[in-house]
């Protein structure tokens, strides 16, 4: 299995644009995770989904993020409109059973200037 | 609430050296599991362990051992004969067993760096 898949690797976009990233967990595996990592605020999990449905969102900073999970083999992280605080890694997650290990994707730099 | 505490934030060693990181966690839960991560240079989070809080015995895998004591409620991971290659950020993290409520809460991390 090619892991937990994520696009882009790095985006650099301007403050006030809208921001897509994308995640194609392990096939087979019921969870994913959206996780964004900060100097500041370290390794926080912002959303998770079992089957494609949202179960805890308490995580998303404000209401210009969004994640959705269409199928079980995508999701997608949306920032409108982006601003430079949210500048950080995202990493998408997924794993099979709960709890077990979570396999993390390469992450996605996001720099907004 | 639940809170995993890295009181190391950095540590520098000689390769060959053991060395040790600190994870002491906080949970009211009576079943959870810990974790630990590694973060190379290059960035992504690569899985380590999985315990869960009713097995207590310590494992050893290879040159990484780890001691796990729910009376100090601590879950210390050692690298023995330690190698460039280990150099890394570490990561201690908890999650409740409970459905519904499956995340996992990362501590600061450690950064380790050992030198040739």
């Amino acid at each position: 299995d090619a892991g937990v898949i994520q696009s882009p690797r790095h985006e650099v976009t301007e403050m006030g644009q809208e921001v897509t990233l994308r995640c194609k967990p392990i096939s087979g595996h019921d969870y994913l995770f959206w996780y964004r990592q900060t100097m500041m605020r370290g390794l926080e999990l912002l959303i998770y989904f079992n089957n494609n449905v949202p179960i805890d969102d308490s995580g998303m900073p404000e209401d210009r993020f969004s994640a959705k999970m269409p199928n079980a083999s995508f999701s997608t992280l949306k920032i409108q409109p982006s601003e430079p605080r949210d500048s950080a890694v995202y990493f998408c997650a997924s794993s099979d059973r709960v709890p077990t290990e979570a396999f993390f994707g390469q992450g996605t730099r996001l720099t907004v200037v | 609430a639940q809170k995993v505490t890295q009181a190391q934030t950095e540590i520098s060693v000689v390769e060959k050296e053991d060395v040790t990181l600190d994870c002491v966690y906080e949970t009211r839960d009576t079943t959870y599991y810990l974790f630990w991560y590694k973060q190379p240079p290059s960035g992504e989070l690569v899985f380590l362990i999985r315990r869960n809080s009713f097995d207590e015995q310590n494992e050893i895998s290879g040159r990484y051992s780890w001691n796990f004591q729910k009376s100090t409620s601590s879950f210390n991971f050692t690298i023995t004969a330690s190698q460039v290659v280990d150099s890394a950020v570490y990561f201690c993290a908890l999650s409740e067993a409970i459905q519904g409520a499956q995340k996992l809460v990362f501590g600061q991390g450690t950064r380790l760096t050992i030198n040739p």
